[in-house]
């Protein structure tokens, strides 16, 4: 149990454009994601923290305008990066926390790669 | 705010020989502490927690970590290192006593096991 995807697994776009990243808890429900960033040979860097049905809490230094989170049900959340430029490119990772058991750890997807040109 | 450190980039164990991975941390009142395992472009795996109670939690694939409150620390343990064991190690924090859930990562050891 516990099992968190994320779509798409790699993806390289022209800079200028958006590009979207699902992030799915598939057998539970996620009442908490969290979007990270890894930078290559790095640690996690948090980018925003959002809760089911409300407005994502971003870290200081990090453009909401840039980075749109929605969080619109209890088992997806999504990250697009808007007008996306080459220092945009980046392992993008997202994690879920639930209720009860699942309330105290949080569950990683497997990470979207982002290449921009 | 909270902070983890994990002073070795790289630990380097025979097959077989036991292993330990270092971590500590600095959180205002008591932490939530957690390994994680990344494989190479592969999201985070969890491996173990510490939320109360016995200080020696028993984690996944053989690991073990011992909690010590007194030199805040929370070291990663096996008995026993499986060439496959060679991966990216995380430890992280978060506090137990406030609203705020997200972790605070090490900078990550990398285990290297040889056969």
């Amino acid at each position: 149990g516990a099992v968190v995807s994320q779509h798409p697994s790699r993806v390289i776009c022209k800079s200028g454009t958006s590009v979207k990243i699902e992030c799915r808890s598939l057998d539970f429900q996620a009442t908490t994601m969290f979007w990270y960033r890894q930078f290559p040979k790095q640690s996690l860097m948090l980018m925003a923290t959002s809760n089911e049905g409300s407005k994502a809490t971003y870290e200081q230094g990090v453009e909401k305008d840039k980075f749109l989170i929605n969080h619109a049900s209890l088992t997806l959340s999504t990250l697009t990066v808007t007008s996306a430029h080459p220092e945009d490119s980046s392992f993008y990772i997202c994690s879920a926390s639930g209720t009860g058991r699942r309330a105290d750890t949080q569950y990683f997807g497997p990470g979207t790669r982002l290449t921009v040109l | 705010a909270q902070s983890v450190a994990q002073p070795e980039d790289q630990v380097n164990v025979a097959e077989g020989n036991p292993l330990t991975v270092k971590c500590t941390y600095s959180v205002s009142g008591n932490p939530y502490l957690f390994w994680y395992v990344q494989y190479p472009n592969r999201g985070l795996q969890f491996l173990l927690k510490y939320i109360t109670g016995d200080n020696l939690v028993k984690g996944s694939y053989g690991f073990e970590a011992e909690f010590n409150k007194s030199q805040t620390s929370f070291h990663l343990k096996k008995p026993s290192a499986l060439v496959s064991d060679s991966a990216l190690y995380f430890c992280a924090v978060r506090p137990m006593d406030t609203g705020r859930r997200a972790l605070t990562f090490g900078s990550g050891t990398r285990l290297q096991v040889q056969p």
